[in-house]
């Protein structure tokens, strides 16, 4: 899998948009980008996946660069609840590899009042 | 649909004793992983089961092993626990097509004294 970097920590004000990046420079063509979130001693959280076009689902929206080495999650109005730890994981799709993903450190999001 | 349930929630145990954790993955996921979360390792893969066969492997020591079942519940064992198998142990699950995401249980929180 290829690796990812985070920013170790953002802070996002209440009501906005916060836009947490990630990048994975060496992402293979038959990779997709999977991003995850954890709260507090849960269990993570998915969130949302894509290959190469942009996606959005009721949570957030993912934009993937042309080239595919960088991604953003948005989180477009951004709450308290969504303090957490946030992490962009790139494996191989398809059923054989569903099973197995490699956790970085991730971004912890704080979001403000 | 119920999430990823996962018993118990807590256990305390004392080195050289052995656990088995139980895992019960949501209503027609075949996929079932196993995660360690500790504070200085992160969230590290263990191992993957996909229709009672280990599919994907970690790179824990082989006092770490788990099964599954038909009904595709799963159980992992830690043998000979040392106090550095202390952590939060997630069980995840994943559907058989569409992005292959993983949904992952609460965890059970294991303390070995």
């Amino acid at each position: 899998d290829a690796k990812t970097t985070q920013p170790p920590s953002m802070d996002c004000a209440e009501g906005r948009a916060a836009n947490l990046p990630c990048n994975h420079s060496t992402i293979s063509g038959n990779e997709y980008v999977y991003w995850y979130r954890q709260i507090h001693s849960q269990g993570p959280q998915y969130i949302i996946h894509g290959l190469k076009n942009n996606e959005t689902n009721e949570m957030a929206s993912l934009i993937i660069t042309e080239d595919r080495k960088s991604s953003t999650l948005i989180l477009p109005h951004a709450t308290l609840r969504d303090t957490a730890v946030y992490y962009c994981i790139v494996r191989v799709g398809g059923y054989t590899n569903a099973g197995k993903s490699t956790f970085g450190d991730g971004t912890t999001l704080t979001v403000k009042p | 649909k119920a999430g990823v349930t996962q018993t118990p929630r807590y256990l305390i145990k004392t080195r050289g004793q052995q656990v088995t954790l139980s895992c019960s993955p949501i209503s027609g996921h075949r996929s079932v992983s196993w995660y360690q979360q500790t504070p200085g390792q992160g969230l590290q893969f263990l191992f993957e089961y996909f229709s009672e066969t280990q599919r994907n492997k970690g790179n824990f020591p082989g006092r770490f092993s788990g099964r599954q079942f038909s009904n595709s519940r799963s159980e992992m064992n830690v043998s000979t626990l040392e106090l550095g198998d202390s952590a939060l142990y997630l069980c995840a699950s994943s559907p058989v097509g569409g992005g292959y995401e993983q949904y992952f249980g609460p965890g059970t929180r294991l303390t070995v004294t």
